[in-house]
């Protein structure tokens, strides 16, 4: 039981290129999320799912597009990196049914944008 | 948006220590999450305590919701203890998203 899988684990940018960071979870779980986490901050969030087929912004959206292409993925898409976009970005699921509300985190993905 | 405070924003523990973090809610929630990040980046879920008290080994959870707080005890803290504690708040109608504090440092001594 893997639980929450993100890819790649470092990545670093040029200013203006774009990437994909990918997420995929393994528990059936209906939510999903993108947290980035910066120095001080804590987490905020970028953009969640709440089931199949939905995607809405969080705190922090501006730069960022997302798809979640099917239960278990969810995507998050820099178009046009900027260094302000350096940070670990986090990718998180939890079930809204059933009482089991916690949350799974992957193990983060390091970006640099230079 | 809900605020969400932790206190103390840094500790430093001698091994074998109790303590108590502390996090107050500007509003009313129906999802309180507890983490661990640890010095490796990992994030874990310790508790899901939207009201009530929890324990699980040495660490141990009371959330009051009516009075917007909740209380983390560590006891006979270890040197694996060491780490960043978050804690998460979720409104109803938030569709289970999490709103964090910024964490509380924790350094556990030999």
């Amino acid at each position: 039981n893997a639980g929450v899988t993100q890819t790649p684990k470092f990545q670093v940018l040029k200013t203006g290129q774009s990437m994909t960071l990918q997420c995929a979870q393994d528990m059936n779980h209906n939510s999903m999320y993108w947290y980035r986490q910066d120095p001080g901050m804590g987490l905020r969030l970028i953009y969640y799912s709440a089931s199949e087929g939905t995607t809405d912004k969080g705190e922090v959206p501006n730069g960022y597009n997302v798809s979640r292409l099917n239960k278990r993925e969810f995507s998050l898409r820099l178009e046009s990196a900027a260094p302000s976009q350096t940070s670990v970005y986090f990718c998180a699921s939890s079930q809204q049914t059933g009482g089991h509300y916690g949350y799974t985190f992957g193990s983060g993905t390091r970006l640099t944008v230079v | 948006g809900i605020q969400v405070e932790q206190s103390p924003p840094d500790l430093i523990l001698q091994e074998g220590a109790n303590s108590t973090l502390r996090c107050n809610f500007s509003d009313s929630v129906n999802n309180l999450q507890w983490f661990h990040q640890n010095p490796w980046g990992q994030l874990i879920n310790l508790f899901y305590i939207p009201s009530g008290t929890k324990q699980n080994g040495r660490l141990s959870a009371t959330t009051v919701a009516t009075e917007r707080y909740s209380l983390l005890y560590i006891s006979s803290s270890q040197t694996t203890d060491s780490g960043v504690y978050f804690c998460a708040v979720g409104v109803t109608g938030g569709g289970n998203k999490l709103t964090f504090g910024t964490g509380t440092q924790l350094k556990v001594e030999l």
